[in-house]
């Protein structure tokens, strides 16, 4: 199986301001995805993070606003720029990784942004 | 656009039960299907995944069953325990490439001892 940290597992941030989030993976995987699951919502993908290129992003989401980092093959930062409280949401990194014959997708344990 | 429904209310079962939970997709034809359990506070966790051309998958107490007629999945919990209480999500593989995920919106289940 694949662990995954992040960090900061949470914080409360003030309206305006940016917070970088830091996904970090034990295992070399070329694709990471971003996620958000906002209260009382199921998950939304954000983008996908591709080493050694731009991130690619989802429909209603732009770089501007989240901004993606993947310096190396196990690690990457999503950025929430210039906060609102509609961005309250829990942020999750995920990797899928080949077991066997089957792909298996891993959730980082996710970080719980409320802003104000 | 993809959509995908399960059960909106929460489940309630007494422990020893079988419970079951209902995922129906509209305007895709996925290659396979997951299930995930998430526990508050904590990110998804993955389950079991069926492709589509099984029908039932089994996995200890778990049970899933795929039909693509009618585009529907079932996921059973037998012998259902306290444990077992947390939020369950289906998800279909965006374009069967691995990794672009869409959720349903989670059953949320109970099991009362």
């Amino acid at each position: 199986s694949a662990v995954i940290s992040q960090k900061p597992s949470r914080d409360i941030c003030q309206r305006g301001t940016s917070l970088t989030i830091q996904c970090q993976v034990d295992s070399q995987v070329t694709m990471m995805f971003w996620y958000r699951q906002q209260p009382g919502q199921s998950l939304t993908l954000i983008a996908t993070a591709n080493q050694g290129s731009e991130a690619t992003y989802e429909s209603g989401f732009v770089i501007d606003k989240f901004p993606i980092s993947r310096p190396n093959l196990t690690f990457s930062t999503l950025t929430v720029s210039n906060m609102s409280p509609e961005d309250s949401s829990i942020y999750l990194c995920s990797v899928a990784l080949f077991r066997g014959n089957q792909e298996t997708q891993y959730f980082g344990p996710g970080t719980r942004l409320l802003v104000l | 656009s993809q959509k995908i429904e399960q059960n909106s209310e929460a489940l309630n079962i007494q422990e020893g039960k079988t419970a079951t939970l209902t995922c129906n997709y509209t305007n895709y034809s996925p290659a396979y299907l997951q299930w995930y359990r998430q526990d508050p506070g904590r990110g998804p966790v993955f389950l079991l995944l069926i492709r589509e051309n099984e029908k039932e998958k089994r996995k200890e107490r778990l049970k899933v069953t795929f039909d693509t007629t009618l585009k529907q999945s079932l996921f059973h919990i037998t012998a259902s325990q306290p444990a077992d209480s947390a939020t369950y999500l289906c998800a279909l593989d965006r374009d069967n490439q691995g990794g672009k995920l869409i959720f349903g919106q989670g059953t949320e289940l109970s099991v009362k001892p």
